[in-house]
């Protein structure tokens, strides 16, 4: 098993580019999450997912967008890139929510210049 | 403000110097609690977890963590720490009420100099 896998693993982006944060998990987990960390403030979680068509908002939902058409898939969108969205990006599953062990991918480094 | 809540940003220590590092939650009932690490470059992964039971629970690596129920606390502990323990350790905690999402502390960088 792969486990969970993000592509790509680094980025640039202008003000107002948009791009699509890929991440896979190969485990057959029910949920998925999004997270953002950024130095000093821990992870934050942006969406979520229980299942394949299923997703919710997390913490810092705005300015992005999630779909999960699959239950192996779970890509995040950025429509208007904007520098307060520099940050590392990781990816979770878990087997159910509740007290099953995440997951993690291996990130994503974002940079809006 | 239900939080989770490290107390130490940033700890350095020698080798084989002993470790704690705490971690307080403020949800009410039942909670399930996490310790997560992140070594220099790679993803998160899990070093312990305590759901129900004995409160004190032992991890990889040689951690071990206590759940004080009256305390809100689960403090992460480490008699003698090595060089390749230098990472940042999150505390998380799932509140029973949101079994659906896991609340992380902001994390503690552990340097372990050599």
């Amino acid at each position: 098993n792969a486990g969970v896998t993000q592509t790509p693993k680094f980025r640039i982006l202008k003000i107002g580019q948009s791009m699509t944060l890929q991440c896979t998990q190969d485990m057959n987990h029910n949920y998925m999450y999004w997270y953002r960390q950024d130095p000093g403030m821990g992870l934050k979680l942006i969406y979520y997912s229980v299942g394949a068509g299923i997703t919710d908002k997390g913490e810092v939902p705005n300015g992005y967008n999630v779909s999960r058409s699959t239950t192996e898939d779970f890509p995040l969108r950025l429509e208007l890139a904007a520098p307060s969205q520099t940050s590392v990006y990781f990816c979770a599953s878990s087997l159910n929510g509740d007290y099953n062990e995440q997951f993690f991918g291996p990130g994503t480094r974002l940079t809006v210049l | 403000a239900q939080s989770v809540s490290q107390h130490n940003h940033h700890v350095i220590l020698s080798e084989a110097a002993s470790l704690e590092l705490g971690c307080n939650y403020s949800y009410g009932g039942t909670v399930n609690l996490f310790w997560y690490v992140q070594y220099p470059g790679q993803h998160l992964q899990l070093l312990l977890k305590y759901f129900s039971g004995d409160p004190l629970v032992k991890g990889i690596k040689g951690f071990e963590a206590e759940f004080i129920k009256s305390k809100f606390s689960f403090n992460l502990r480490k008699p003698s720490v090595q060089w390749s323990d230098t990472a940042e350790y999150f505390c998380a905690v799932n509140p029973s009420y949101r079994d659906d999402k896991i609340i992380f502390g902001k994390g503690t960088r552990l340097h372990i100099l050599p």
